[in-house]
C-alpha cells in the first residue's frame, strides 16, 4: 500500500526548532519530487516546500526561505522538514505529499498525502 | 508568485444538484491546473489533474475544464459524500499556489 506518515510534530516556542519526518512506503521513493504542503487551523492550503528526487533541488515559500530546511534520506525512504526560528504563524498542520508524476522541480499534482503533524508556536 | 482565485467561498445545494466551481489564475497557467477535495479532518485528495483529466477511482460526476486563466470544476450530480472544501492547485510556475478554497454544503 502507498503510504506516507508524518510525525515530529509538537508544541514549541516562537524561536524554537522541530524537525519533521515523513516515512514513505509501498513506491519507488527516489522517483518522485516531495513537498511539505501546511494548513493553518480553520485556513487553506499553503504549499511550503519542494525537494527533487535524489535530493539535489529544492525550492520554498518566501514564508520560510532562510528558516525551514527540507531533505531527504533515499536510504531510508524518509522526507525532512528542519524549522528553525519558527514563529506563530508558522502554527498549522504539515502535510507530506507525493508529486504524482516527475521527479524533478517543475511542478505536479500531490497524488499521496500523508495524514499530517500538528506544529504549534507557543509561548 | 500566481495568485489562484476560487468562487464562491462557500454554496449550498441539494442532492441531485449540478454544481459549479470556478478558478481564476493571475496570469496564463496553461492546463497546469489541478483540484483536490478536503472533507473534514482528512488530508486533501486529486480530483483533477492538468486542467481536465479525472485521477484513477474519482467518480465519473466529477469533471473540469478550462486553460489559460479560467477553469471549473463541475459536479454533475451532487452526492450527501461530496461535502468538503474544494481547492485548486497551479503548478505552471513555483511556488505552487492553491485558491482559497470553496466549502460545500447540502442545502
Amino acid at each position: 500500500e502507498v503510504q506516507l506518515v508524518e510525525f515530529g510534530g509538537d508544541l514549541v516556542q516562537p524561536g524554537g526548532s522541530l524537525r519533521l519526518s515523513c516515512a514513505a512506503s509501498g513506491f519507488t521513493f527516489s522517483s518522485y519530487a516531495m513537498s511539505w504542503v501546511r494548513q493553518a487551523p480553520g485556513k487553506g492550503l499553503e504549499w511550503v516546500s519542494v525537494v527533487s528526487g535524489l535530493g539535489g533541488n529544492t525550492n520554498y515559500a518566501d514564508s520560510v526561505k532562510g528558516r525551514f530546511t527540507i531533505s531527504r534520506d533515499n536510504s531510508k525512504n524518509t522526507l525532512f522538514l528542519q524549522m528553525n526560528s519558527l514563529r506563530a504563524e508558522d502554527t498549522a498542520l504539515y502535510y507530506c505529499a507525493k508529486s504524482a508524476e516527475t521527479a524533478g522541480l517543475r511542478g505536479d499534482a500531490f497524488d499521496i498525502w500523508g495524514q499530517g503533524t500538528m506544529v504549534t508556536v507557543s509561548s | 508568485d500566481i495568485q489562484m482565485t476560487q468562487s464562491p467561498s462557500s454554496l449550498s445545494a441539494s442532492v441531485g444538484d449540478r454544481v459549479t466551481i470556478t478558478c481564476q489564475a493571475s496570469q496564463d497557467i496553461s492546463k497546469c491546473l489541478n483540484w483536490y477535495q478536503q472533507k473534514p479532518g482528512k488530508a486533501p485528495k486529486v480530483l483533477i489533474y492538468d486542467a481536465s483529466n479525472l485521477q484513477t477511482g474519482v467518480p465519473s460526476r466529477f469533471s473540469g475544464s478550462g486553460s489559460g486563466t479560467n477553469f471549473t470544476l463541475t459536479i454533475s450530480s451532487l452526492q450527501p459524500e461530496d461535502i468538503a472544501t474544494y481547492y485548486c492547485q497551479q503548478y505552471d510556475n513555483l511556488p505552487v499556489t492553491f485558491g482559497q478554497g470553496t466549502k460545500l454544503e447540502i442545502k
